[in-house]
C-alpha cells in the first residue's frame, strides 16, 4: 500500500456538477497538501493543512473547497468548475507544514486526473 | 523572472549516456533542494534531497549544489530506459517557506 493514496484516479465532470476528491495518508504525517499541475507548468501549491489547520490559501477559487477532518484525510471539493480548471490534482503529505526546510519532505500520491467538459 | 527555471526539454539520449539536469533559482534563501522523479500517470517521487552546497551520490544519481550560482544539478550514469520520466527539481528556504517547484525535464532514454 502506498504512503498516500488518491481517489478516483480518473473523473470527467460537467461545469455544473459537484465531486470531490479524497486523499487519504498512511505516513503518520500532520501536514497535508492539494496541488495543481498543468501541462508545461510548475506545480501550484492551492492548500496546506497542518494539524488540521488550514494555515495556506494560494487564492484559489471558490469553486475549489477544501476539508480536512483528520490529519490522515484531506478532501477537495469540485463545484461549478471551468474547462480550464481540467488538470492532475495531488495530494502530498509532510511531516510539519511549519518545519519546511528542516528535514522536511513531501509525499505524493498518484494523482486525480480531471477533466472539466 | 521566474523563481525556479528549467528547461522543459525534451531530452533524449540513448542508454548508456550520462544525463545532466539543471534548475536554476533567484532566491538566495533556498537551502534544501530535492529531486522529484514522475512517471507518465503517477505521483513525483522523491529521488534526491540535498542541503546546502556540496555533492550527493545515491547509487547512479549524483545531486550538484552550486549555491554561489544559484544552479542545481542532477546527473544520472549509466542511463536506463526505466529512467525514463519527467525529473522536477524543488526547492525551500527555512521554517515556513513552500516549497517551489520548477515545470521539469521530461527525459527519454532510448534502447
Amino acid at each position: 500500500e502506498t504512503g498516500v493514496t488518491q481517489t478516483p484516479r480518473h473523473l470527467v465532470m460537467g461545469m455544473t456538477n459537484k465531486k470531490s476528491l479524497k486523499c487519504e495518508q498512511h505516513l503518520g504525517h500532520n501536514a497535508m497538501y492539494w496541488y495543481k499541475q498543468s501541462a508545461k507548468k510548475p506545480l501550484e501549491l492551492m492548500f496546506v493543512y497542518n494539524f488540521k489547520e488550514q494555515t495556506e490559501n494560494n487564492s484559489v477559487p471558490s469553486r475549489f473547497s477544501p476539508e480536512c477532518p483528520n490529519s490522515s484525510h484531506l478532501f477537495l471539493h469540485l463545484h461549478t468548475l471551468q474547462p480550464e480548471d481540467s488538470a492532475l490534482y495531488l495530494c502530498a503529505s509532510s511531516q510539519d507544514s511549519q518545519r519546511q526546510g528542516n528535514n522536511e519532505k513531501l509525499f505524493f500520491g498518484s494523482g486525480t486526473q480531471l477533466s472539466v467538459l | 523572472q521566474k523563481e525556479v527555471e528549467q528547461d522543459p526539454g525534451p531530452l533524449s539520449v540513448p542508454e548508456g549516456a550520462i544525463v545532466s539536469l539543471n534548475c536554476t533559482y533567484s532566491n538566495s534563501a533556498f537551502q534544501y533542494f530535492m529531486w522529484y522523479r514522475q512517471y507518465s500517470r503517477k505521483g513525483p517521487e522523491l529521488l534526491m534531497y540535498t542541503y546546502s552546497s556540496g555533492n550527493k551520490e545515491d547509487g547512479r544519481f549524483t545531486a550538484q549544489v552550486d549555491k554561489s550560482s544559484k544552479y542545481i544539478s542532477l546527473f544520472i550514469r549509466d542511463s536506463q530506459p526505466s529512467d525514463s520520466a519527467t525529473y522536477l527539481c524543488a526547492m525551500s528556504g527555512n521554517y515556513g517557506q513552500n516549497f517551489v517547484f520548477g515545470p521539469g525535464t521530461r527525459l527519454s532514454v532510448l534502447p
